[in-house]
This record gives structure tokens, sequence and C-alpha cells, in this order.
């Protein structure tokens, strides 16, 4: 079967620190990848997808970035974080293309502060 | 924006129906509709899609109406697990979720 984790958990930075989370999916191969963020009360905000290995479409422009260094690794990045990034990042990912279902990871709770 | 209009907020009482309604007034004939929730700090748990037809699976039923412009999920027997935030997507090229509906399953 397959699992998608997601780490850290939770995180506090500091405004103006870097950010690394990371996504892995395990037991299927060549997945679509997603990277969501939802703010406190808020829907879902696609943010990145891809389609395989070093390939990343953007949603919405920020001071985020995404890599897809390996087929089942998805990594969200900022070199410096601002106060409007704190929020809930969503990994997830599908067989087909971004119409089909979407399997989530636990996410992880990013505050900055 | 999201394609699908929810109502913010319904109550239900644990071990009867609940009947989730959506909106999708411009759905074009090849999109789905699928449905998710999210309960508390958790990721969106897929629940079931359709395009025309009724469906059903283990955790709920999706009937469509035959304009296809709306949609009721339906978990026929609501429990307390079934507490969380349910969103009702249309999507062809690309998924946006929109503000889904926070459903309450009252003891």
């Amino acid at each position: 079967s397959q699992t998608i984790h997601q780490w850290p958990a939770t995180l506090v930075q500091p405004v103006g620190s870097p950010l690394s989370l990371e996504c892995t999916v395990e037991g299927t191969s060549n997945p679509n990848l997603y990277w969501y963020r939802q703010a406190a009360g808020r829907g879902l905000q696609l943010l990145f997808y891809s389609v395989g290995i070093g390939q990343i479409s953007s949603e919405v422009p920020q001071n985020l970035s995404a890599s897809r260094p390996q087929d089942r690794q998805f990594i969200l990045s900022s070199k410096k974080l601002l106060l409007s990034d704190s929020g809930f990042y969503l990994c997830a990912w599908s067989v087909d293309s971004h119409t089909d279902t979407q399997y989530f990871g636990p996410g992880t709770r990013l505050t900055v502060l | 924006d999201a394609k699908t209009t929810q109502p913010t907020s319904m109550d239900c009482a644990e071990g009867r129906a609940a009947n989730l309604p959506c909106n999708h007034s411009t759905i074009s004939g090849n999109e789905y509709v699928y449905w998710y929730r999210q309960i508390h700090s958790q990721g969106p748990q897929y629940i079931i899609h359709g395009l025309k037809n009724n469906e059903t699976n283990e955790m709920a039923s999706l009937i469509i109406t035959e304009d296809r412009k709306s949609s009721t999920l339906i978990l026929p027997h609501a429990t307390l697990r079934d507490t969380a935030v349910y969103y009702c997507i249309v999507y062809y090229d690309k998924v946006i979720f929109g503000p889904g509906t926070s459903l309450s399953v009252i003891p």
C-alpha cells in the first residue's frame, strides 16, 4: 500500500530564517506531487505541483520554492521566511493528472514569529 | 476561485443521516465532483467522487442531480468521528479547495 510522510510535524521559525519541508511517498512510482498551504480557518491553496523529477509548476508567486530531487521526494523551501508564511503545509500525491484522486500527508504546522 | 458553493456549517445528530449539499452550476460535461473531508489538524481524506451517476462506497453516498448542477453527500449514520470540514470540489484541470462545510455531529 502507498504511504506519504511529511516532516517535521510542527516547526517554529523566526522571520528571515530559511525553511525546508520534506515529503516522501512510498509504494508507488512516478506519482504527481503537490504542495498546499492552509491558513488558519481557510481552504487549501495549491502552491506547487510536479509531474516528474525536476519538473515543478508554481501556482502562486511568492518567496517559496519547490524541488523534486528524486521520484518520490518533494521539498518545499524558502530562503527567508515571512510572517505570512505561517500555516499548515500539506503534501499530496496522485497516480495521474491532478484531476485524479489526491492522497494527503499528515501536514506540517509552521509558525513564523 | 472555487467552482462550488457549500453552506458554511451544519449540525447533525449522532446516528442520523448527514446530508451535505453542494452547488456547482457551472460544471462542464467532463468535470468530476469530488468530496474530501478534513478532520481538525489532519490532512484531507478522499471520500468519494462521481461524474453523472450516483455513487456509493463504504464511507458515503453521492447523489448528483440529473442536470449535474448540484450534488449531495450522504453519511448514512453519522458518528462523532465524522465531525470535520467537508470539501466539495469540481475539477478537470486542477483542484481548487474552497472553505467547505464544517459538519458538527452532536451526541
